[in-house]
């Protein structure tokens, strides 16, 4: 079983969906929890970033973290086409020692 | 502006040829990584460093080789042990293991 487990997709959505990304692991020490955007041919940029279990809400955006289920989720409201992306969840423990284990990416469309 | 250069954006190797891919960083980060990507795929890290002068393999480091003379820069080699270099390389660093990593744009790979 992989760390961290994603749903490779391709998810296509209408214009103005509400969009759910979901991620679950397998390792119950970790405590931050991110979301990364990647366009195509360009680097991942970090969306969201949240420390143990809650929501955090950003603009459109909406991370959440249920730490007892091992899951994590990230929600986009109104969704438009320029959200069309790969999102990678990742996630790391609390030691600085601790690296980031990232997910496969999850392929999203927003069709206008 | 703070952030992470790659350069170059495209490179073409020769069969037997070892190359160099440059990534510099001024955002004051201590860790630096290398990791491949290949279409539809999540990201494999080559190698990282958590500080200057040194480095760990990653889950692929077979072929590659780097160097971290500098805080700012940590370059990767490609050798020519690297049978199937073409790939799309990203360059990130992050204050510490276990917080966000910021990415470059990346380099791609590919052999003539």
């Amino acid at each position: 079983q992989k760390e961290v487990e994603q749903d490779p997709g391709p998810l296509s959505v209408p214009e103005g969906a509400i969009v759910s990304l979901n991620c679950t692991y397998s390792n119950s020490a970790f405590q931050y929890f991110m979301w990364y955007r990647q366009y195509s041919r360009k680097g991942p940029e970090l969306l969201m970033y949240t420390y143990s279990s809650g929501n955090k809400e950003d603009g459109r955006f909406t991370a959440q973290v249920d730490k007892s289920s091992k899951y994590i989720s990230l929600f986009i409201r109104d969704s438009q086409p320029s959200d069309s992306a790969t999102y990678l969840c990742a996630m790391s423990g609390r030691t600085s020692y601790d690296k980031v284990i990232f997910g496969p990416g999850t392929s999203l469309s927003v069709i206008p | 502006d703070g952030g992470i250069t790659q350069s170059p954006k495209y490179l073409f190797r020769k069969e037997g040829q070892n190359v160099t891919l440059s990534c510099e960083q001024n955002l004051n980060h201590d860790a630096m990584y290398w990791y491949r990507q290949d279409p539809g795929q999540g990201l494999r890290l080559i190698y990282y460093s958590q500080i200057v002068n040194d480095f760990q393999k990653g889950d692929i480091a077979e072929g590659y080789s780097v160097s971290r003379e500098k805080k700012e820069s940590f370059p990767l080699t490609v050798t020519s042990a690297q049978k199937n270099p073409t790939a799309f390389y990203l360059c990130a660093s992050s204050i510490r293991p276990n917080q966000p990593q910021h990415f470059g744009d990346g380099t791609r790979l590919s052999i003539l």
